[in-house]
């Protein structure tokens, strides 16, 4: 059974940084493209990043770029979201999913709510 | 880049048939046959629904299928059960980055 656990979100003030990490099993987790969606509150879904199954490959939505870094650690199973310079507009549950290809999103995780407030 | 639009809500009686769309432009849906369909019931995460425009994934029912006519894409759901009642969203592949739709909230009478 696939499964992704995410961790690491919380309240932070503007400005600082956060690491969220996307635990994976059930699935070869070293082969695959992996994606991170979030959902502001009240509000529908955004594509954030995603990563080349070797790490070597990387995009960003323009809203994060120089600030938010996508990578992995296929030794250990495990997606991260880097997020630095953290911004009100950040606020949002993020999400981390498979992504088989082109917009196909297969397997989710629960979530894991950021809120950037001062 | 704008999102895809969705009508923001639709709702239909218990058996009836309900069809939501998602308009995108040429540079999208009207590019590639890379648009996806996600479910998503309060308080939960996202679930595919399509892919591909028109493919299910195992488990997901029948009742559920999508298609696309130039620059807009649709999911029609038949046999409206309770169930269905969540928020739906389209995405399509747009090069980078990825364009989901503004949501569609399916509420059932």
């Amino acid at each position: 059974e696939v499964q992704l656990v995410e961790s690491g979100g919380g309240l932070v003030q503007p400005g600082v940084s956060l690491r969220l990490s996307c635990a994976a099993s059930g699935f070869t987790f070293s082969s695959s493209w992996m994606t991170w969606v979030r959902q502001a509150p009240g509000k529908g879904l955004e594509w954030v990043a995603n990563i080349k199954p070797g790490g070597d490959g990387k995009d960003y939505v323009d809203s994060v770029k120089g600030r938010f870094t996508i990578s992995r650690d296929n030794a250990k199973n495990l997606l991260f979201l880097q997020m630095n310079s953290l911004r009100a507009e950040d606020t949002a549950v993020y999400y981390c999913a498979t992504d088989s290809h082109y917009s196909t999103f297969d397997y989710w995780g629960q979530g894991t709510l950021v809120s950037v407030s001062s | 880049q704008s999102a895809l639009t969705q009508p923001a809500s639709v709702s239909g009686s218990p058996g009836q048939s309900i069809t939501i769309s998602c308009t995108g432009t040429s540079s999208d849906i009207g590019r590639y046959n890379y648009v996806s369909w996600y479910q998503q019931h309060p308080g939960k995460a996202p679930k595919l629904m399509i892919f591909d425009v028109s493919d299910r994934p195992s488990g997901v029912s029948d009742r559920f299928s999508g298609s696309k006519s130039g620059n807009t894409a649709s999911l029609s759901i038949s046999g409206l059960q309770a169930e269905d009642e969540a928020d739906y969203y389209c995405c399509s592949y747009t090069g980078t980055p990825y364009m989901f739709g503004g949501g569609t909230k399916v509420t059932v009478l």
